[in-house]
């Protein structure tokens, strides 16, 4: 079993739509939460991330962690083309890089 | 303000050459790191380095070696270059290893033939 699922969709959308991604992880230690977009042949990009539980907003995108059932998500409202990318979450320990990844979501958003 | 620099951006090697991938951050990061994607894989770590003349092995350090003489380079290099090790290569850099996020380059892509 991996330390972190990611359902790999593809997801296809049409614009204006509200997108949930979700992993759920195993390791209890983890307590910084990221989501990252990665476009065709760039790099990870940092979306947002949140430090233990909680909720997380910025603009059109919401980033909720549940650590009771190990299980992140993001949401994006009102989805737009430029959103099509690869969402990658990615979670680590306190005082330890030890970062883990999922495998990423390809999300595309049909105008 | 570059942020990480990698280069070069595409590589093709024969079985067996040995190259090296550069990786460059100027953001007087201490914590810098190199990771390989594979698909259906992930981000999966090679070796990373908490500060200069400091590192370490990561999950998949096999046939990589790394080295750290300053605080913004950190390259990785392959010895003896395997099939196996065709890839994109990602190097990351974040201000200490207090788990906060890590900011990535654009990476490089490897092919060994």
């Amino acid at each position: 079993q991996k330390e972190v699922e990611q359902d790999p969709g593809p997801l296809s959308v049409p614009e204006g739509a509200i997108v949930s991604l979700n992993c759920t992880y195993s390791n209890s230690a983890f307590q910084y939460f990221m989501w990252y977009r990665q476009y065709s042949r760039k790099g990870p990009e940092l979306l947002m991330y949140t430090y233990s539980s909680g909720n997380k907003e910025d603009g059109r995108f919401t980033a909720q962690v549940d650590k009771s059932s190990k299980y992140i998500s993001l949401f994006i409202r009102d989805s737009q083309p430029s959103d099509s990318a690869t969402y990658l979450c990615a979670m680590s320990p306190y005082n330890n890089n030890d970062m883990r990844f999922g495998a990423g979501t390809r999300l595309t958003v049909k105008p | 303000n570059a942020g990480v620099t990698q280069t070069p951006k595409f590589q093709v090697l024969k079985t067996g050459q040995s190259m090296t991938l550069q990786c460059a951050q100027d953001m007087n990061h201490e914590y810098m790191s190199w990771y390989r994607q594979d698909p259906g894989m992930g981000l999966r770590l090679i070796h990373y380095s908490v500060g200069a003349g400091i590192t370490d092995q990561g999950e998949v350090p096999n046939g990589y070696n790394v080295s750290r003489s300053t605080t913004e380079d950190f390259p990785l290099r392959l010895l003896s270059a395997a099939p196996s090790q065709t890839s994109v290569y990602f190097c990351a850099s974040s201000p200490d290893r207090s788990g906060q996020p890590q900011h990535f380059g654009d990476g490089t892509r490897l092919s060994i033939l």
